[in-house]
């Protein structure tokens, strides 16, 4: 499989468990951030996201919360299954004054679920 | 992934031939970006495009070059390729500045010996 998720924070769960999966960013000016799930040999794929005029989001299993002042950003996955098994990673865009260079993406981390 | 393929998956090449990876969207996005993912590394900007024949350099353009000639197919190509360019590609596309639907390809993934 992919070896991307070589040299990276790890975080091993039981199965049915809570994660927490943390994401410092970068700039202040950032106005919108994603997060992305990336399984072995895959692109990423969108999860959920979130602008800064919000603290918390909720999805399907998922919420991302969002402290601004401490320029943190985590992602919360409840009862955590084997199929959540992959590489997490947040990214962020400075939308006002930005260029057109799209998302900064952090280096993610790799989440293990237990059986 | 839907929307957006790249081909090929897989290429093995020798050093110094020219390579020309594709990316083609059928969501009409106007944005669309190359990157290689490294171990350690993560997602770097290789190029991006913001509209037909509208491109720009990212963070690791040397030894690579982009051309965009209609809405749905972003090619990157690679002069000379060398070891160091082994690695996962990954196309993206974008339908606004900010990042709204920013979607991945499903990757390339080359080898240079």
């Amino acid at each position: 499989g992919e070896s991307v998720g070589l040299h990276l924070p790890t975080l091993s769960v039981q199965e049915g468990d809570n994660s927490i999966i943390n994401c410092a960013y970068s700039n202040s000016a950032s106005d919108y951030f994603i997060w992305y799930k990336q399984e072995s040999g895959k692109g990423p794929q969108f999860i959920i996201d979130i602008r800064s005029n919000m603290d918390k989001r909720q999805g399907q299993r998922v919420t991302v919360l969002l402290n601004k002042t401490v320029k943190h950003l985590s992602l919360q996955i409840a009862a955590t299954q084997p199929g959540d098994s992959a590489v997490y990673f947040c990214a962020e865009n400075m939308y006002s004054g930005g260029g057109a260079d799209g998302l900064t993406f952090g280096k993610g981390t790799h989440l293990i679920i237990q059986p | 992934d839907a929307g957006i393929t790249q081909s090929p998956r897989h290429k093995v090449t020798e050093t110094g031939t020219p390579v020309t990876l594709r990316c083609h969207q059928t969501e009409n996005h106007r944005y669309m970006y190359w990157y290689r993912q490294d171990p350690g590394h993560g997602l770097r900007l290789i190029h991006y495009s913001y509209g037909v024949k509208d491109t720009d350099k990212g963070e690791v353009s040397d030894g690579y070059s982009v051309s965009r000639s209609k809405t749905e197919d972003f090619l990157l190509t690679l002069e000379s390729a060398t070891s160091s360019q082994t690695s996962v590609y990954f196309c993206a596309i974008s339908e606004s500045l900010i990042g709204l639907g920013y979607t991945f390809g499903s990757g390339t993934r080359l080898t240079v010996v």
